[in-house]
């Protein structure tokens, strides 16, 4: 068990373009967390899933945020046309359903310029 | 979700006990109170889980009162490497939904 695994680590983009990221979480885990952190603030939820249904979404996540775990294994997270307000740490997290233990990857920390 | 409150940020001495008091005046009978740490560029990392009463395991000890209104994250004997952010939550251990994350505390541990 390697943990949950985020890649990139690190992502600078020019406003206006796409990213996508992407996060494998603990293989047994049926759980999926995406959130983001500005600096000094707490982590903040955006989606989650569980296995391959996304069965929450936060108001943060305008139409320009997409998220999908297509197999109900690894999960993307997409933002198109990025702004500067995007940059931010973002972390994905896995947990077994039923259970509060949270597992949260590296994150991906975005630098939109 | 049951909001938390806790300090900003403590300051302590390497060795000394460390102790985070959060309030949580409006938690319902089925959550649970959750300690997580954070260091910089990385996630939250699990410390500690509790429903009532005292919790310890090899990091720290977590000290419920039985109003549950509050919790005490204890850390003992911190070192440097104790410098972190400490985020207590309050959720349905059962629902599994998303964990709602406060500003933490921001605990410096000095030499």
């Amino acid at each position: 068990d390697t943990g949950v695994s985020q890649n990139p680590r690190h992502k600078i983009t020019k406003r206006g373009q796409n990213v996508t990221f992407r996060c494998d979480p603990i293989s047994e885990h049926n759980r999926l967390y995406w959130y983001r952190q500005t600096l000094g603030q707490g982590p903040e939820f955006l989606t989650y899933f569980q296995n391959e249904a996304q069965l929450e979404k936060s108001r943060l996540l305008s139409d320009r945020f997409s998220a999908e775990r297509p197999k109900g294994s690894f999960s993307t997270l997409e933002i198109q046309r990025t702004e500067q307000g995007d940059s931010a740490m973002y972390l994905c997290a896995s947990s077994p359903q039923g259970g509060y233990g949270y597992t949260f990857g590296s994150g991906t920390r975005l630098t939109v310029v | 979700l049951a909001k938390t409150t806790q300090p900003i940020s403590m300051d302590s001495y390497e060795g000394q006990e460390v102790n985070i008091t959060c309030s949580h005046n409006n938690i319902a009978t089925n959550d649970y109170i959750t300690w997580y740490q954070q260091f910089p560029s990385q996630g939250p990392r699990f410390i500690i889980q509790g429903y009532k009463t005292k919790v310890t395991n090899e990091v720290a000890s977590l000290f419920i009162p039985a109003d549950r209104k509050s919790s005490t994250l204890s850390l003992p004997r911190v070192s440097l490497s104790d410098t972190a952010v400490y985020y207590c939550l309050v959720g349905d251990k059962a629902a599994g939904n998303k964990l709602t994350f406060g500003g933490g505390t921001r605990v410096l541990v000095k030499p």
